[in-house]
């Protein structure tokens, strides 16, 4: 089974609006992370934001939020106030085990296209 | 964050040629990561690397293809040997690090790798 899935197709959001980036994942730890990275055209994997299994508040980082379902194990990326530098590819990951010294496994990604 | 960069930012190489990739952080960190991109996909990881041992290497990445050196806490490289356009890939290095207790995760900008 897949431990990240990211299904939604090519997203398309207009400037200004908000936008949700879903991720769903599969595990049996009780302890692990939750991250989402932007990949812009350029390759480079820009870190966002980070939810902690045991964090009793939904991660935030200015337009950046991460509405937090662990029941459902789905960890969605909310993007506020969209604007033309948001299009990009959004990968969402997890890393198992405590610490900060396990690998990051990847969901296949969402793109992500802002609208003027 | 900790600051990451790769030399090279990109190649094109000859099938059968080797090319060593270097990554250099700007603070000590035990473990440093190798992940590849190939076109169009995720992220996998290669192998980790720590100070003073082998590497790690993950199921369907050996030594003798992708050899890692760490000699000390800031630096690290990749060799990719013996490419062939299947290597045509972003290989990034990955650290963990950060002001929420080091869980955060950052990469390097990549190297992007074409095997002709």
């Amino acid at each position: 089974a897949q431990k990240i899935t990211q299904t939604q197709p090519g997203m398309f959001v207009q400037e200004k609006e908000a936008v949700t980036l879903d991720c769903t994942y599969d595990t049996s730890d009780p302890s692990y992370g939750l991250f989402w990275y932007k990949q812009p055209s350029s390759g480079e994997m820009i870190f966002l934001i980070y939810q902690g299994s045991y964090d009793q508040q939904n991660a935030t980082e200015g337009r950046y939020s991460l509405n937090f379902q662990k029941a459902r194990k789905s960890a969605n990326l909310v993007i506020s106030a969209s604007q033309l530098g948001d299009s990009a590819m959004y990968f969402c990951a997890m890393r198992e085990d405590p610490g900060a010294n396990s690998k990051l496994t990847f969901g296949k990604g969402i793109t992500l296209s802002v609208r003027p | 964050s900790a600051v990451i960069s790769q030399k090279p930012s990109r190649d094109i190489c000859q099938r059968g040629t080797s090319l060593t990739i270097q990554c250099q952080v700007d603070s000590q960190v035990t473990m440093m990561f190798w992940y590849r991109q190939q076109p169009g996909q995720s992220l996998t990881l290669i192998a980790t690397a720590n100070q003073g041992s082998e590497a790690t290497y993950e199921s369907g990445f050996v030594i003798d293809k992708f050899p890692i050196s760490r000699p000390n806490l800031t630096f690290s490289t990749l060799t990719v040997s013996n490419m062939s356009p299947e290597d045509s890939s972003i290989y990034l290095c990955s650290v963990s690090g950060g002001r929420q207790g080091g869980n955060e995760q950052y990469f390097g900008p990549g190297t992007r790798l074409t095997v002709t």
